[in-house]
């Protein structure tokens, strides 16, 4: 199962583009991306999911680099309802790490 | 179409008294999955089900704790005997019938469990 790393906080300014890292070399052939996030005291909240190419919904972007060692979760322009911890998942068990704590500031 | 309902949201024990905390998955999703979330820390997988089957309960302390999904109901997280370290949200989620990896989960509002 891959092991994720993401960098423990990160701020963006309301409006910009936040741009989150995740790290996760030892990722298998089969094993699919997934970004989740938690607003404070709530249930996690599923955002997007890739295997090979970049994907994009209505709430992110998604970048997986060739190799698939790494990704960039993208919100194309934060709000202040967009602070969160933000959850990088690589393995099929659903092991959550710690994540990142995108606080969006005005 | 209602998303995954957990109950009661708070929950309050006082130590030695079991605890049980219910889910409802989502219309037509056959899989549940149980997490705590200890205060300022990440969630923490514990156990994975289907319909009548534990398919993976290695997040499971060993002692005091069961997580059950009958035919019929919701899922069960039975706590017994609690203790203080106990205290801590517990998130379910529900994920559709799937060809066994990795299925998008919704998860419920959580259960606020308090050991006294």
């Amino acid at each position: 199962d891959a092991k994720t790393t993401q960098p423990t906080s990160m701020d963006c300014a309301e409006g910009r583009a936040a741009n989150l890292p995740c790290n996760h070399s030892t990722i298998s052939g089969n094993e699919y991306v997934y970004w989740y996030r938690q607003i404070h005291s709530q249930g996690p909240q599923y955002i997007i999911h890739g295997l090979k190419n970049n994907e994009t919904n209505e709430m992110a972007s998604l970048i997986i680099t060739e190799d698939r060692k790494s990704s960039t979760l993208i919100l194309p322009h934060a709000t202040l309802r967009d602070t969160a911890v933000y959850y990088c998942i690589a393995h099929d068990d659903m092991r959550f790490g710690a994540g990142t704590r995108l606080t969006v500031k005005p | 179409n209602a998303g995954v309902m957990q109950n009661p949201r708070h929950l309050v024990r006082r130590r030695g008294q079991e605890a049980r905390l219910r889910c409802s998955p989502m219309k037509g999703h056959s899989h549940v999955y149980w997490y705590r979330q200890l205060p300022e820390e990440g969630l923490k997988f514990m156990v994975y089900l289907q319909k009548e089957n534990i398919i993976d309960e290695s997040g499971m302390p060993k002692e005091r704790f069961s997580a059950e999904f009958p035919k019929e109901g919701p899922s069960i997280l039975r706590i017994q005997q609690v203790v203080r370290g106990d205290s801590a949200a517990y998130f379910c989620a529900s994920s559709p019938p799937a060809g066994g990896t990795l299925e998008t989960q919704y998860f419920g509002p959580g259960t606020r469990l308090t050991v006294l």
